[in-house]
């Protein structure tokens, strides 16, 4: 199980950060994956770390977004700064199966950049 | 990136028919050292995330009825809802991880009831 806590309203060029506690797995065996979600819209992948814990982004978020993970915690988060208007969204954590697709998605947290 | 573009962008079908949905690859997603197409297929209903329905494009993933089905290899796939229920009126996305980290997904198909 995933579960997502942190979003909110923010002002454009601040900060937030959004976290992903798991159960039932251990993150550190997993890739752990974001998904984002605009209203209305559909999905897109913004960021990963591997179970070795290094980190990609996608471009829309790069420099700007970064993921971490507390492995005692069994939980990830994601920092996100200089927030934009299009980073309006709902954020899903998931875990990403040993066959490459994500078989776990929390319920995902709402994020509003907006003045 | 790879573009995943689906077809119809939402389609009505009666209780009881066959629904299907198109998905294409701007390029192939089938990895040779593996002979297996790196395509999966995710159902979100409103208010709830997605949902993993199919894997390796026509791998049912535990749980999921055998009503849906997935077909098709390298660039053009298909999921198929065989006898349409209440419960399965959704969004539906393709998705590929062939090319990672860089996961694409469709713009989705929206199903509903005629």
């Amino acid at each position: 199980q995933l579960v997502e806590t942190g979003g909110g309203l923010i002002q454009p060029g601040g900060s937030l950060r959004v976290s992903c506690a798991a159960s039932g797995f251990s993150i550190s065996n997993n890739y752990m994956i974001w998904v984002r979600q605009a209203p209305g819209k559909g999905l897109e992948w913004v960021s990963v770390i591997y179970r070795d814990g290094n980190t990609y982004y996608a471009d829309s978020v790069k420099g700007r977004f970064t993921i971490s993970r507390d492995l005692s915690k069994n939980m990830l988060s994601l920092h996100m700064n200089s927030l934009r208007g299009e980073d309006t969204a709902r954020y899903y954590c998931a875990r990403e199966a040993i066959f490459g697709a994500f078989d776990i998605w929390g319920q995902g947290t709402m994020v509003t950049v907006s003045s | 990136d790879i573009v995943m573009t689906q077809s119809p962008d939402s389609l009505a079908v009666s209780l009881g028919g066959r629904a299907t949905v198109n998905c294409k690859s701007s390029q192939s997603v089938l990895k040779s050292s593996t002979n297996k197409s790196y395509l999966a297929w995710y159902q979100q209903k409103p208010g709830q995330p997605p949902k993993l329905l199919i894997y390796w494009a026509s791998t049912r993933q535990p749980g999921v009825p055998d009503r849906f089905s997935g077909s098709g290899s390298g660039t053009d796939f298909t999921l198929t809802i065989s006898s349409l229920q209440a419960e399965d009126v959704a969004v539906y996305y393709c998705q590929q991880y062939y090319s990672t980290p860089q996961w694409t997904f469709g713009q989705g198909t929206k199903v509903e009831i005629k």
